[in-house]
């Protein structure tokens, strides 16, 4: 299976801050996803971004498919901000989600 | 107008028994899985159903039993519980075998003593 890596694992913010989260991808994948875990642990899907740019408020995405990368974009954070961000894919003809470590973000008051 | 509920929120139980916990999305969507959430959040997948087919069956223990009645529910019906277990169990949907977007119930933690 596909091998998912983020970066970085753990991050601080200062309300206000922006910040780019990534996510890199031991092989090509043509479905990527970005979830955002809060700290009473509901998992919400964030994007769909197999390639391209995609904007949904203060955040955004933006996957680069031939070198197997995504990121996520947080401006302006809050602190509502904070929790897990996952991204996950799915290689070529394959059906199951393989998730990455997170990024744990702390937006700080 | 929950869109995927799991049952119980909690399970505190001890080793030995047997549980069960439930899932049900009203999204119309036709597949349904169970990832496991470990005590570092790495998420995996176990199973996944497919118009109450199963379709993805991960390397779990078999103690783990999926059933599907139909394809707005997936239950999970673990046997001789371990403390290994212990973890937060999701319940998710999607439309189609391949999971375009994937919309995820609340978790339920479980807690084997």
């Amino acid at each position: 299976g596909i091998q998912v890596e983020q970066s970085p694992p753990d991050l601080i913010l200062q309300e206000g801050a922006n910040s780019t989260l990534r996510c890199n991808f031991s092989d090509s994948v043509n479905n990527l996803q970005w979830f955002h875990q809060n700290p009473w642990g509901q998992l919400i899907n964030l994007f769909y971004i197999p390639s391209g740019t995609k904007q949904n408020g203060r955040l955004s995405a933006t996957t680069v498919a031939t070198e197997r990368y995504s990121l996520l974009y947080i401006s302006s954070s809050q602190t509502t901000d904070s929790g897990v961000y996952f991204c996950a894919g799915i290689k070529a003809a394959g059906n199951k989600l393989t998730f990455g470590g997170g990024t744990r973000v702390l937006v700080k008051p | 107008d929950t869109a995927v509920s799991q049952t119980p929120k909690y399970l505190v139980t001890q080793m030995g028994n047997d549980k069960s916990i439930k899932c049900e999305q009203n999204l119309g969507h036709d597949t349904m899985y169970w990832y496991k959430q470990d005590s570092k959040k790495f998420l995996k997948i176990m199973f996944s159903y497919n118009n109450k087919e199963l379709i993805i069956n991960e390397t779990v223990p078999n103690r783990f039993s999926p059933k599907s009645p139909d394809k707005a529910h997936l239950n999970l019906h673990i046997n001789s519980l371990e403390l290994g277990d212990s973890a937060v169990y999701f319940c998710a949907s999607s439309r189609g075998t391949v999971p375009y977007e994937q919309y995820f119930g609340p978790g339920t933690r479980l807690t084997v003593t």
